[in-house]
């Protein structure tokens, strides 16, 4: 198994544009989560999806960020507009629906100047 | 709510020493707990895993205790190599993670 798929592995944009990244969970999984990370604040989750529903949205940061899981197999987390206080790697994790045990793919890394 | 947090921030040990990784956690209620080892530019990584049913847990050259009483558990890791190098995450079932503790081994 490829494991969990994040795209793209770098992305540097200026403030103000709309920044989109993806993922790709492990096949079978159907829990997925969306985690940032940076130095202040460590990893903290932001959404959480069961079944392609968002379960928990509370740790979304403001109204700039949304995510959504249209199918199984695909997952996008949006900044729109992009700030420079966004900058961090954004992780993406998959689990099967009551495993507790999540996997990560290679995250993000997302740069706003 | 859950709060789950490390104690240090770095911890440096010499090869072939065992390290201890230690985490406090808040809601006594909490009953499971995982930990995490992130490798420099990799997401997070699965080690072992404890039930609040149970004291201890022994993996591969990795042991994690689990105190109860004093909200505390530890990550012991038996004859640290190199590649043991990283950032150890706890987490809790409600998906809070500690800061992390980043475990340097010296040669």
């Amino acid at each position: 198994d490829a494991g969990v798929i994040q795209s793209p592995r770098h992305e540097v944009t200026e403030m103000g544009q709309e920044v989109t990244l993806r993922c790709k969970p492990i096949s079978g999984h159907n829990s997925l989560f969306w985690y940032r990370q940076t130095m202040m604040r460590g990893l903290e989750l932001l959404i959480y999806f069961n079944n392609n529903v968002p379960i928990d949205d509370s740790g979304m940061p403001e109204d700039r960020f949304s995510a959504k899981m249209p199918n199984a197999s695909f997952s996008t987390l949006k900044i729109q507009p992009s700030e420079p206080r966004d900058s961090a790697v954004y992780f993406c994790a998959s689990s099967f629906t009551g495993a507790n045990t999540q996997y990560f793919g290679p995250g993000t890394r997302l740069t706003v100047l | 709510g859950e709060s789950v947090g490390l104690h240090l921030p770095t911890l440096s040990v010499q090869e072939g020493d065992n390290s201890i990784i230690n985490c406090a956690y808040s809601n006594s209620a909490s009953d499971y707990f995982i930990w995490y080892k992130q490798e420099s530019g990799k997401g997070p990584q699965f080690i072992i895993d404890i039930r609040s049913n149970m004291d201890k847990r022994q993996g591969q050259r990795v042991t994690v205790l689990l105190n109860k009483t004093v909200k505390h558990l530890s990550l012991q890791i038996a004859a640290t190599q190199p590649g043991d190098s990283a950032v150890y995450f706890c987490a809790g079932r409600a998906l809070t993670f500690g800061s992390g503790t980043r475990l340097q081994v010296q040669p």
